[in-house]
């Protein structure tokens, strides 16, 4: 079945500083989106990624999805306090159309 | 309405007891589903609905059991469940199963 790979598992982030954290599907997906979670919270949608190639920007988030539309990254600039929580990305099939998640990137920010 | 909602929020019951959690969405989605969420864990997908009729079911036990009354409302019926499954349950809607899911807050359960 499709698998979701999503490193790192944990980031700790100087405020201020750069990070990113990479999706790996072992199939071709149809689309790609990705969600975050605050502590205590619930998966709240970012963005869909659904072209090969692809690239969006949301003010300090850059999200792009890979050529082959089996990878991913989100890429986060001058990281604050609020970005602190958990990153799922989520590919979905084009065959069922379930969505497999990656493992999820905890960020936590050191003021 | 924009928001998936989902009752109660907590929920704490024994192992023989029944008792259902409860989503609905008001934004004309056509699929809605029901995922298990385990701490420092991913959401798992349990069940698919689309059209009002169950299209995906995870292989679930069946002490787990799902309704999709109306378009709009989404039920899981719980009876004689086990300590392990106490998690974060957690509804989503999409206009399509091809389309961004959009999740509730979910009802965190405690089994005991």
């Amino acid at each position: 079945g499709q698998q979701v790979m999503q490193i790192p598992q944990y980031q700790h982030v100087q405020e201020g500083e750069d990070f990113t954290t990479y999706c790996n599907s072992s199939t071709t997906l149809s689309n790609i989106q990705w969600y975050k979670q605050r502590p205590g919270g619930h998966p709240v949608f970012l963005i869909q990624l659904v072209k090969s190639g692809e690239v969006k920007k949301q003010k300090r988030l850059t999200f792009q999805f890979g050529e082959a539309k089996k990878n991913s990254s989100l890429h986060i600039t001058a990281t604050q306090t609020t970005d602190v929580g958990t990153y799922f990305c989520a590919g979905q099939s084009p065959v069922d159309y379930k969505l497999s998640f990656g493992a999820g990137t905890t960020v936590t920010v050191r003021a | 309405d924009t928001e998936v909602t989902q009752t109660p929020k907590h929920l704490v019951m024994g192992m023989t007891n029944k008792k259902s959690l409860k989503c609905e969405q008001h934004m004309g989605h056509r699929a809605m589903y029901w995922y298990k969420q385990k701490a420092k864990k991913p959401p798992e997908l349990m069940f698919v609905y689309s059209y009002e009729k169950l299209s995906i079911n995870e292989s679930v036990p069946s002490r787990f059991s799902p309704e999709c009354p109306n378009s709009s409302l989404l039920n899981l019926h719980l009876h004689a469940l086990q300590p392990e499954d106490s998690a974060l349950y957690l509804c989503a809607s999409s206009p399509l199963t091809t389309d961004t899911q959009y999740f509730g807050p979910g009802t965190r359960l405690t089994v005991l």
